[in-house]
Parts: structure tokens; sequence; C-alpha cells
């Protein structure tokens, strides 16, 4: 039974097309992670959520809109979507934010985007 | 700014032993955590140290000096399933983690 499981593991776009990733976690941990990873490998940060709320939210253009329907499920929709979007997505949960062990980072298999 | 430094590349042999260095400057500090990521997968936890020594979980040791704002990966006994890269982030004073840009590790035979 896969932790974090996300879906599609690929997608491939057009410009200004408008698409979703899904997220679920069956851990039962309280927080999830929206990373985005790019050609340069490096991860970055883009929401959190803590028990469905938004506790996290970087500077991210509002193009990107996570949806958190409850703790499980933590959902990323991009529209208009541009070049510069293509990149890996990951989905990653952890037990809360109070630190220590509580923050070990569970990831999911990543969602490749590519934009043509 | 916030930062975590660590070298893009290196090169070990089959057999031998790798440290792989970490340094970082960030606004507070609750924790360092090193991450293995092979091509094409996602990251997967190592190790955690909050506080300064080394803790050792098998082949894989990792050491922090909270003064020196520095931590190392040590692998030993190298095998070729190693070759991947090790991130290293810290978790600044509002639990927010810092990564690093990762180290990518290549084992030869």
């Amino acid at each position: 039974d896969t932790a974090v499981s996300q879906t599609p593991k690929y997608l491939v776009t057009q410009m200004g097309n408008d698409k979703s990733i899904k997220c679920e976690q069956n851990l039962g941990h309280d927080t999830m992670y929206w990373y985005k990873q790019d050609s340069k490998k490096f991860l970055k940060i883009m929401f959190s959520y803590n028990n469905k709320e938004l506790i996290i939210n970087e500077t991210v253009p509002n193009r990107f809109s996570p949806k958190s329907p409850d703790k499980a499920h933590l959902n990323l929709h991009i529209n208009s979507l541009e070049l510069g979007d293509s990149a890996v997505y990951f989905c990653a949960s952890s037990q809360d934010t109070s630190g220590g062990g509580a923050n070990v980072l569970t990831f999911g298999a990543g969602s490749r985007l590519t934009v043509l | 700014g916030q930062n975590i430094d660590q070298p893009t590349e290196m090169t070990a042999t089959e057999g031998a032993i790798v440290q792989i260095n970490c340094t970082y400057q960030t606004s507070g500090f609750n924790g360092l955590f090193w991450y293995q990521q092979h091509a094409g997968e996602a990251p997967t936890f190592l190790s955690y140290n909050v506080l300064d020594g080394l803790e050792e979980k098998g082949r894989f040791s990792s050491f922090l000096s909270r003064s020196k704002g520095y931590s190392y990966l040590l692998l030993k006994e190298l095998q070729m399933k190693d070759s991947a890269s090790y991130l290293c982030a810290v978790m600044d004073s509002n639990y927010q983690l810092i990564w690093g840009a990762g180290t990518k590790l290549i084992i030869k035979p």
C-alpha cells in the first residue's frame, strides 16, 4: 500500500491548458506539502497544509491553486500552463510541524509535467 | 538570507568511504535532515540531527556541529546502489525546511 500516492505520474500538455495533480496519503499525517523540482534538481516548497489549513504559501504564481478537501488529500490545480512550469512536482506529508522526527517527510513518487 | 551549501558532485570508488559536507546559515535552527534521491525517484529520509555529534545508522552516519553551522554525511563500504543525490535540509526557527541543491554522488567500480 503506497504511503503517499500522486497521479498522474507523467503529464504532457500544451501551453495555456489547465491541469490538476492529485495526492493522497494513508499515513494519518496532519501536514501535506507540494514541492517543485526543476531541471537543476533544486527542491522548492510551494504550499503546505496542516489539517486542511494553508500554512505555507511561498511566492508562487496565483495560477497555482492548492486544495485540501481533507487532511489525507492535497491537490494542485494549475491554470494557463507556461513553459517554465515544466518540472517534477512532489507531494509529501509529515506527521505534523512540531519539529524533530515529526517533520520527517514522506514523498510521493512525483509527477513529471512537460509543457510544450 | 538563508543558505545551504553542499558540493554539486562527488565521485568515489565502490567499497570506499565518502564524506558529503553541508554548511548552513539559517534564521534559527530546529534540526538538520539528510535525504537520498535516486535519479527519477522521490527523496527518501536518511537521518536527522538536532544535537551536536554523530548519529550512526548502519553504513550511514551523520554529524552535526551547530556552532560551526556544519554537518556531514558519511557513507561507508560504498555500493553501486549508493549512486544518488544527497540532499541536506535545515529546519529554521519557523519550522520551515531550507533545502540545499543536493550533491550528486557517483560511485565507480
